[in-house]
C-alpha cells in the first residue's frame, strides 16, 4: 500500500475553511477510491473515479464534498465550509484498469483531517 | 442498507492460541470478501480475500465463507502479539464490478503473552 500516495498526512482547518486532500495512485492504476473513517466508525465508502470521470459517487455528502480525478495529477477530495463533524481519517485506493473485485484494491496511508 | 457485521468484540486470546473473527452480510449480491488488519492510526492493510464457499489459507490465516449462511470468519492460528490489531472485515458491493466495498466495524484483537 505504500504506493498510493496522499497528502497532507495531517491537515488542521478552522471550521468553515476549505480542504483538500491529494491522492496519487500506484503507478499503472487508472481507478481511485476515496474512503472515510470517522472516529469509532468504520470505513465508509465515499466515491470511485477514473481519470476525468465520477463513476458512483453514491457515498459522497449531497453539499460541501467534491472530488476529481484530472488527467493530469492527483485525485483530490475538496470538503468546502468544513465542519467539526468532518473530522476523520480520509484514505484513498487504487486499482488498475481493467479489474473489478476489490482484491487488486490498495489503500494508501490516509490523511487525517481535524477541524478546530 | 445493505450491511457487514462484525463480532462486537474486543477478543482476547493467549499467545499460541487460535482467534476466530466472524463476520455477516446482508447482501446476497456481494461476491468477494475481505479481511484487512489495522493497526491504530494506520491504514488498512489486506490480509485475505475469498470469494468462493469453503476455506482459503495462508499462512496461519484461514478464511471461510458460506454464502448460503452469508458469513465469512477469518481464523487466525498460533496468534503473536504482533497480531494485536483491529480487523476489518468487507464485502463488495452487490451489482458492483469494482472495489466499492462495505466494512464492518471492526473486531479489536488483543493477543496476551
Amino acid at each position: 500500500n505504500a504506493g498510493v500516495m496522499q497528502n497532507p498526512r495531517h491537515l488542521v482547518r478552522r471550521r468553515g475553511q476549505e480542504a483538500r486532500l491529494r491522492c496519487s495512485p500506484m503507478k499503472g492504476h487508472s481507478h481511485v477510491y476515496w474512503y472515510r473513517q470517522l472516529p469509532e466508525e468504520g470505513l465508509k465508502f465515499m466515491v470511485y473515479l477514473q481519470k476525468e470521470n465520477i463513476i458512483d459517487e453514491s457515498g459522497m455528502p449531497k453539499e460541501r464534498f467534491s472530488a476529481e480525478f484530472p488527467k493530469e495529477g492527483p485525485s483530490i477530495l475538496r470538503i468546502q465550509q468544513v465542519v467539526r463533524g468532518d473530522s476523520a481519517a480520509y484514505f484513498c485506493a487504487s486499482s488498475p484498469p481493467g479489474t473489478g473485485s476489490g482484491n487488486t484494491i490498495y489503500f494508501g496511508e490516509g490523511s487525517w483531517l481535524t477541524v478546530v | 442498507q445493505k450491511e457487514v457485521e462484525q463480532n462486537s468484540g474486543p477478543l482476547s486470546v493467549p499467545e499460541g492460541a487460535i482467534a476466530s473473527l466472524n463476520c455477516t452480510y446482508s447482501d446476497r449480491g456481494s461476491q468477494s470478501f475481505f479481511w484487512y488488519r489495522q493497526y491504530s492510526g494506520k491504514s488498512p492493510e489486506l490480509i485475505m480475500f475469498i470469494y468462493s464457499n469453503g476455506d482459503k489459507e495462508d499462512g496461519r490465516f484461514t478464511a471461510q465463507l458460506n454464502k448460503a449462511s452469508q458469513y465469512v470468519s477469518l481464523l487466525i492460528r498460533d496468534s503473536q502479539p504482533s497480531d494485536s490489531a483491529t480487523y476489518l472485515c468487507a464485502a463488495t458491493a452487490g451489482g458492483t464490478s469494482y472495489g466499492k466495498l462495505t466494512f464492518g466495524q471492526g473486531t479489536i484483537l488483543t493477543v496476551h503473552p
